[in-house]
Formats: C-alpha cells, structure tokens, sequence
C-alpha cells in the first residue's frame, strides 16, 4: 500500500505564508490522485477545506489555496490568522485504496 | 447543504461485530457521482480510511480491514451502514462517515466506540 507522507509539523508567524505538502511513496502526485485537504481542531471532527487539487468549499477562508507543487500536493496559506492553529491533513486516491497523510501539526506563532 | 449523522452503539465488547449508520440529508444516495466512506481516529491518532461504497452500490476497502469489514447502503432509507466483525480493543476509535465526489466532502459530526468487556 502507498504511504503519503507530511511534514509533521510547521510554524508560521501571524500574517505570514506557509506551504504544507502531501508527497506519495509511488511517485509524482497528480490530479488522477484527487488531493483533498482537511483541517481539525482539538475536539472537532476534520472539515474539508480543498478538494480535488484546488477546489474550495463556501467555507474555505480565501487564505487557504490548493495546488500541485514540484510533484507534491501542497496547500498554501497566505496570512496566517490566530484560527488557523489545527492539524490539517491530506488525502489521495490511489483507485483502492484511499490512503491519508500521517498530519501535520501547524502552528501559528 | 449535505449533512452526515452517525449513530450507533458507543461499547461494543471483544469479538462482536460493531456497527455503525450514517443518516445522509440534504443530498440523495441515488443521483450524483458520491463516494460514502467510513473512516476512523484513534485518539491522539491520525485518520484511517475503512472504506467506501459508491452510489451505484459498488465496494472498496482498505486491505487493513478487508476480511472483516462490510458497507452497505439503503437508499430507501437514506444512509448507509459500517459492519467491522471481531473487534479488539485497537478498534476503539473515533468513527466518521464522509461523502466525497462531485462537489467535495462532507463530514459528520463522529462517534466515539470503544471496544471493552
């Protein structure tokens, strides 16, 4: 089974940039992997902030891109706000299975 | 706006079989091009895909849990249901169900199982 790998864990500061990447053990991520990124809070269930590489839900603040990057998923935030604290992983569809990331842990300080 | 409920008894005991239902509004199992997932969280863990069916009724799971794992879906009723057989305490998890597909993904709230005699 693929193994999808993340960086365990970023910092940003308030109002700056931060890139976070999703890379498969198979090889390059394409758009055939239907990269979804999720964000969780402590306590809450993950919500869905990009899909299918780049698309975004009405609840995806404007901050938040998706992208494919030097054969990665990544998912960009520009302006790091107070909330954006959380664990955010990825998801890539491989036809069967699915397979997640392991997370990573951002924090914003 | 699509919503996901799960429900399902909180303890199951060792080498029973738990399950689980995902009550679906908003949105229909019969049109559209959906995936229904189960996917699970130990605590302090990272997600784990179970599996998934697609609206045409077709199945896909997760190696991990292949010979003991069952998703059905009852359109009538609008929702589909997770069967996990000889479970072991490292089957406690946080359990959700997802829609994804056309149009993203959604997910319900979780329940919380726990695996204990």
């Amino acid at each position: 089974q693929a193994v999808v790998t993340q960086e365990p864990s970023l910092t940003v500061s308030p109002g700056g940039t931060v890139t976070l990447t999703c890379g498969s053990s198979t090889g390059a991520v394409t758009s055939g992997h239907y990269p979804y990124w999720f964000q969780q809070k402590p306590g809450q269930a993950p919500r869905t902030l990009i899909y299918d590489t780049t698309n975004k839900h009405p609840w995806t603040p404007a901050r938040f891109s998706g992208s494919l990057l030097g054969g990665k998923a990544a998912l960009t935030l520009s302006g790091a706000q107070p909330e954006d604290e959380a664990e955010y992983y990825c998801f890539l569809s491989y036809g069967d299975p699915w397979v997640f990331g392991g997370g990573t842990k951002l924090t914003v300080l | 706006q699509v919503q996901l409920q799960e429900s399902g008894p909180g303890l199951v005991k060792p080498s029973q079989t738990l399950s689980l239902a995902c009550s679906v509004s908003g949105g229909s199992f019969s049109s559209g091009n959906y995936y229904w997932s189960w996917i699970r969280q130990p605590a302090g863990k990272g997600l784990e895909w179970i599996g998934r069916i697609y609206t045409s009724g077709s199945t896909n799971y997760n190696p991990s849990f292949k010979s003991r794992v069952t998703i059905s879906v009852d359109t009538s009723k609008n929702h589909f249901s997770l069967k996990l057989s000889s479970v072991t305490a490292a089957d406690t998890a946080v359990y959700y169900c997802v829609r994804t597909g056309a149009g993203g993904g959604y997910w319900g709230q979780g329940t919380l199982v726990t695996v204990s005699s």
